[in-house]
């Protein structure tokens, strides 16, 4: 597949329940970003990776926990949740360097907390 | 920190008359400007973008202006299709797209 894929695609889980949340892109780009889209609300910019190093963490509570192993691929592990943690979940990936930095959306996570 | 407020909430025009979406920014040292669309249930895709070097661009029926000194942008649609019903986003960063600050969104409904 190409592009930025994500899975799962839905998501419901308790409070108490660990998930993760994974996102691969296939563009060759280095730098990879988690974003967070409630409704009524901005998309908010929750963690960006450069170079798989962590350049952004956007005072994201500790209940969200990112990992970037390469280039190509994105996790944000989850334990513990709010309700209000509810929301769709989009990754990106661009470059980080040059004219080229258009963001490429994943189709997201939708995530329910019961 | 860049905050980005975008107006308006909602806006319904009729098939062939213009749209515009207006946004304001807050840190003049935001360099990039992007806008993206996001039809119902699918991914929010790129379809224009400014550099502050430059103060207008377009492309087809798309066209963006930049005024740097007042902080704004906006987003002009000419002619107007029904498949241009979707939510609307712009966003401003320092750093050419590394750190997209986005605004609330606009949704736009083309009545035919």
């Amino acid at each position: 597949e190409t592009g930025v894929t994500q899975t799962p695609r839905h998501l419901v889980m308790g409070m108490t329940n660990k998930k993760s949340l994974k996102c691969e892109q296939h563009l060759g780009h280095n730098a990879m970003y988690w974003y967070k889209q409630s409704a009524k609300k901005p998309l908010e910019l929750m963690f960006v990776y450069s170079l798989e190093e962590r350049v952004e963490n956007n005072s994201v509570p500790s209940r969200f926990s990112p990992e970037c192993p390469n280039s190509s691929h994105l996790f944000l592990h989850l334990h513990t949740l709010q309700p209000e943690d509810s929301a769709l979940y989009l990754c990106a990936s661009s470059y980080t360097s040059g004219d080229g930095n258009e963001q490429f959306f994943g189709p997201g996570t939708r995530l329910t907390v019961l | 920190g860049e905050n980005v407020e975008q107006h308006p909430s909602t806006l319904s025009v009729q098939e062939g008359d213009s749209a515009v979406i207006k946004c304001t920014y807050s840190d003049s040292a935001s360099n990039y400007f992007p806008w993206y669309k996001q039809e119902l249930g699918k991914r929010p895709q790129l379809i224009i973008d400014i550099r502050s070097n430059v103060g207008e661009k377009k492309d087809q029926r798309i066209a963006v202006t930049l005024n740097k000194t007042a902080k704004h942008f906006s987003l002009h649609i000419t002619e107007t299709q029904p498949e241009d019903s979707a939510v609307y986003f712009c966003a401003a960063s320092r750093e050419y797209g590394n750190k997209l600050v986005f605004g609330a969104g606009t949704i736009l409904r083309v009545k035919s």
